[in-house]
């Protein structure tokens, strides 16, 4: 059973470029969870999908996007980047309507905005 | 707002000891909450829940007690050891299964 991962593992960006971090879930899960966890703080909801279709949104401005695709893996995309997205990005599969929606947490993106 | 809160941001115990780390919530609808473990480099990790049904739910070392009157849970681990050794979360579950973390606290268990 492959377990949930993320690429890439470190980047580098400056301010007001773009980014797309992706997430292949762990697999037979249907849903996926982002979060972005700032230094010294827990990890923040930013959106989940389900079935490719985006289930729950945090409070995160709408340059933040996501997608989901068939095979269920996702993508994060982050539009005008500010220097306070410095960040590591989670994801996290499960799978819904199987009883347990225990979430698997993959080993995040660690994003740098200079 | 901070839903969820974790006021202690490090813990250090002796091994074999008992550690303690405490969590309290603010939202009385909360009826879920998880405790996970989080490695440097690795992703959180899933340690232990307990329903708002419940007040105590035990899985080999680790204890989760959960006082609703207080919005209050807490997490023992007994004995203590070294490989315990990591940042834990505590984290409330909303409608459709959205994690609600606390900051974290880090947990330094010495030998």
């Amino acid at each position: 059973e492959t377990g949930v991962t993320q690429s890439p593992t470190h980047l580098i960006k400056t301010r007001g470029q773009q980014v797309t971090l992706r997430c292949s879930s762990q697999s037979g899960h249907n849903t996926v969870s982002w979060y972005q966890q700032a230094l010294g703080q827990g990890p923040q909801f930013i959106f989940q999908y389900y079935r490719e279709e985006e289930n729950g949104r945090g409070n995160f401005p709408p340059r933040f996007s996501g997608l989901q695709f068939p095979n269920y893996s996702s993508e994060l995309n982050v539009n005008a980047l500010e220097l306070d997205d410095s960040a590591l990005y989670l994801c996290a599969s499960s799978m819904r309507g199987q009883g347990s929606d225990e979430q698997y947490f993959g080993p995040g993106t660690r994003l740098t905005v200079t | 707002d901070q839903q969820v809160k974790q006021n202690s941001p490090s813990l250090s115990v002796q091994e074999g000891r008992i550690s303690i780390l405490n969590c309290d919530y603010t939202n009385s609808m909360f009826d879920y909450f998880l405790w996970y473990k989080k490695y440097p480099a690795e992703g959180p990790t899933f340690l232990i829940s307990i329903s708002s049904i419940k007040d105590k739910n035990e899985d080999g070392r680790f204890t989760v007690f959960l006082n609703k009157s207080a919005k209050h849970l807490s997490l023992h681990i007994v004995p203590s050891q070294p490989g315990d050794s990591a940042v834990y979360f505590c984290a409330a579950e909303n409608q459709g299964g959205k994690l609600i973390f606390g900051q974290g606290t880090e947990l330094s268990v010495k030998p």
